[in-house]
Formats: structure tokens, C-alpha cells, sequence
């Protein structure tokens, strides 16, 4: 496979239910990402991983836990969410953190319903 | 604080003719990127072009060109010769380039092309 992966692309679950999304690029990349679209609101970043390490937590709730135990893979671990987590989980990588031109290249996403 | 503002929630043009998607953004910093990118009912976000705040000439990509006003701060996509495809939502997005590559997305704006 190329370029950058989701599973599952669609999940429901219940508030106490745990599950993970995972995320992997094929592009040989340093830096992935988690983003959060809800409907009606501007893409939100969630978490950012350089060299498998966070850089960047935008004050998340500690219901998602992001894991990144490699360059290529990236998860996001929920438990106990709440309805209005749902939504699109989009999972990026880029080359690096920083640099003039850094394209992140997007995944399918994970459409999640919590019920 | 960074701000993306799309202010045309949705749009339509017909096939064949050009049209314009307006993006302002607000930031105090000189050195920022600012990108596009397609998103598709499949959710996927597409890289479609990007813009560096100190770039002389402004960017094209095929059908894509970005008519970027540094002075009046904005940064609208223009896409000639519209077709079918091109129907989806339009992110712009910018880049503060002191912040790694963490990315502020506006709105969006959702784009049908007629036939």
C-alpha cells in the first residue's frame, strides 16, 4: 500500500466501550498527526508526533490517548467518549515538523458515532 | 493567535467556467505558508497547492493558481475550467513557520460545479 492508511474507516461505539484507530504511512516520513473534524467546525489538531515523540498536545481531553510506538504508525486510543466525539478522525504525516515546505498527506479518515 | 477565515460556505459555478474561493487569514508573523486542500465526500484531504509568504510570483498547479494579496492577507484559490470532479469541500489552511508544521484550518468551503 501508499501513502497514508486508516482502519477502520467507520466505527460506532458505545461510551464505555475502548477501542483504538490506527494510522500508517508508507512514505518514509518523520512527523504524523491527528485531527478532529466535527461538522460545522474548522479542522482541530489533536496531537503531533516528530520522531515518535509529542510535540504537540492542543489540550485534548484524556478520554483519547495517542500512541506512537514507531515513525510509520500512529494510534488513537478512546475510552469512555462522549457523543459529541463524534466525528471525522483524520490521521497526517509530513516529512518533518518544520521546514519551508512541509505537505502533510492525509488519510481517509475514521468515521466515528458514539452512541 | 492565528485565524483562517472562509467566508463562502458553499458555492456554485458552472462546468467549464472558472471560479474563486476566498481565504483571509490574520497572523503577525512575516514568515507563514499557506496551503489548499480538497476534500472529497470519501473524506481524503488532497493537497492541491501551497504558498510561502516570501515566494515572489504566485503559485500554480495545473487548473490551481493562488492569487495571494500579502497586504491584504489573503490567499484565494482560483480553479479554471471547473469540472465534475472538482464538487467537494475546499480547506485553506496556514502554517506559522515558527511552530513547526502545525497546521490552522479556516472553515472550508463546499464547491458544485454544475453541469
Amino acid at each position: 500500500e501508499t501513502g497514508v492508511t486508516q482502519t477502520p474507516r467507520h466505527l460506532v461505539m458505545g461510551m464505555t466501550n475502548k477501542k483504538s484507530l490506527k494510522c500508517e504511512q508508507h512514505l518514509g516520513h518523520n512527523a504524523m498527526y491527528w485531527y478532529k473534524q466535527s461538522a460545522k467546525k474548522p479542522l482541530e489538531l489533536m496531537f503531533v508526533y516528530s520522531l515518535e515523540e509529542r510535540v504537540e498536545n492542543n489540550s485534548v481531553p484524556s478520554r483519547f490517548s495517542p500512541e506512537c510506538p514507531n515513525s510509520s504508525h500512529l494510534f488513537l486510543h478512546l475510552h469512555t467518549l462522549q457523543p459529541e466525539d463524534s466525528a471525522l478522525y483524520l490521521c497526517a504525516s509530513s516529512p518533518g515538523a518544520g521546514g519551508r515546505y512541509n505537505e502533510q498527506f492525509f488519510g481517509p479518515g475514521t468515521r466515528l458515532t458514539v452512541l | 493567535a492565528q485565524k483562517i477565515t472562509q467566508t463562502q460556505p458553499g458555492m456554485f459555478v458552472q462546468e467549464k467556467e472558472a471560479v474563486t474561493l476566498d481565504c483571509t487569514y490574520d497572523t503577525s508573523d512575516p514568515s507563514y505558508g499557506l496551503f489548499w486542500y480538497k476534500q472529497p465526500s470519501s473524506g481524503e484531504m488532497i493537497f492541491l497547492i501551497y504558498q510561502g509568504s516570501y515566494d515572489q510570483q504566485n503559485a500554480t498547479e495545473g487548473r490551481y493558481s493562488l492569487n495571494f494579496q500579502p497586504a491584504r492577507k489573503s490567499a484565494n484559490l482560483v480553479i479554471s475550467a471547473s469540472q465534475l470532479g472538482d464538487s467537494a469541500m475546499y480547506f485553506c489552511a496556514m502554517r506559522h513557520n515558527n511552530a513547526g508544521n502545525m497546521l490552522t484550518f479556516g472553515g472550508g468551503t463546499r464547491l458544485m460545479v454544475k453541469p
